[in-house]
């Protein structure tokens, strides 16, 4: 089976930078998705790392250890719109369709 | 390019009633995957398929059936509602070891 492990809030400020991390111990893994879902939406797609190391992207990096079973996102310069709800999810083969989420940590910005 | 499309949108059923949710996606994937996502929680897996005519159980399948007899429709059957499936249900799409786009969900209330 597959246990991720997520906090459930954070409160970050304006400007500033926030790590939102993501256990996970599994019985096989292939690759770990963060996802941004805003209330009442649809989760979109962030990062997707398969390989140990930092992956950045703009404003927002995603770190993997395969071998510490960790993740985390890194967002910075902090928007009022970065304030969402963020999904760490594993995929256990090559399968993207059959990945386990975590419960999702909930990122308040404030002024 | 409509992407990953779900009907209905909201849905109120009395106990003991079944319906169908109806999912398509018109990007070829051969990935596809319906999640429930209950208050403050993450994505729990339904039922998913690995192509047409392929369809496996995920972490919650009781209560819940599904087919897949072309790439672009994946219908979710409740095959007699209870007060427990109130919930927010997604639909998903992707390819092999890629993101999984989602549909905008169908928010179910079992009275």
């Amino acid at each position: 089976g597959q246990n991720i492990d997520q906090p459930t809030e954070m409160t970050a400020t304006e400007g500033a930078i926030v790590q939102i991390n993501c256990t996970y111990q599994t019985s096989g893994f292939n690759g770990l998705f963060w996802y941004q879902q805003h209330a009442g939406e649809a989760p979109t797609f962030l990062s997707y790392n398969v390989l140990d190391g930092l992956e950045e992207k703009g404003r927002f990096s995603s770190f993997l250890s395969r071998s510490k079973g960790y993740s985390y996102l890194l967002l910075k310069e902090l928007q009022m719109k970065d304030s969402a709800s963020y999904l760490c999810a594993v995929t256990g083969n090559t399968n993207a369709g059959k990945s386990t989420f975590g419960d999702g940590t909930t990122l308040t910005v404030k002024p | 390019n409509a992407g990953v499309t779900q009907t209905p949108k909201f849905q109120v059923l009395k106990t003991g009633q079944s319906m169908t949710l109806q999912c398509a996606q018109d990007m070829n994937h051969e990935y596809m995957s319906w999640y429930r996502q209950d208050p403050g929680m993450g994505l729990r897996l339904i039922h998913y398929s690995v192509g047409a005519g392929i369809t496996d159980q995920g972490e919650v399948p009781n209560g819940y059936n599904v087919s897949r007899s072309t790439t672009e429709d994946f219908p979710l059957r409740l095959l007699s509602a209870a007060p427990s499936q109130t919930s927010v249900y997604f639909c998903a799409s992707g390819r092999s070891g890629d993101e999984q786009f989602f549909g905008p969900g169908t928010r179910l209330t079992v009275l």
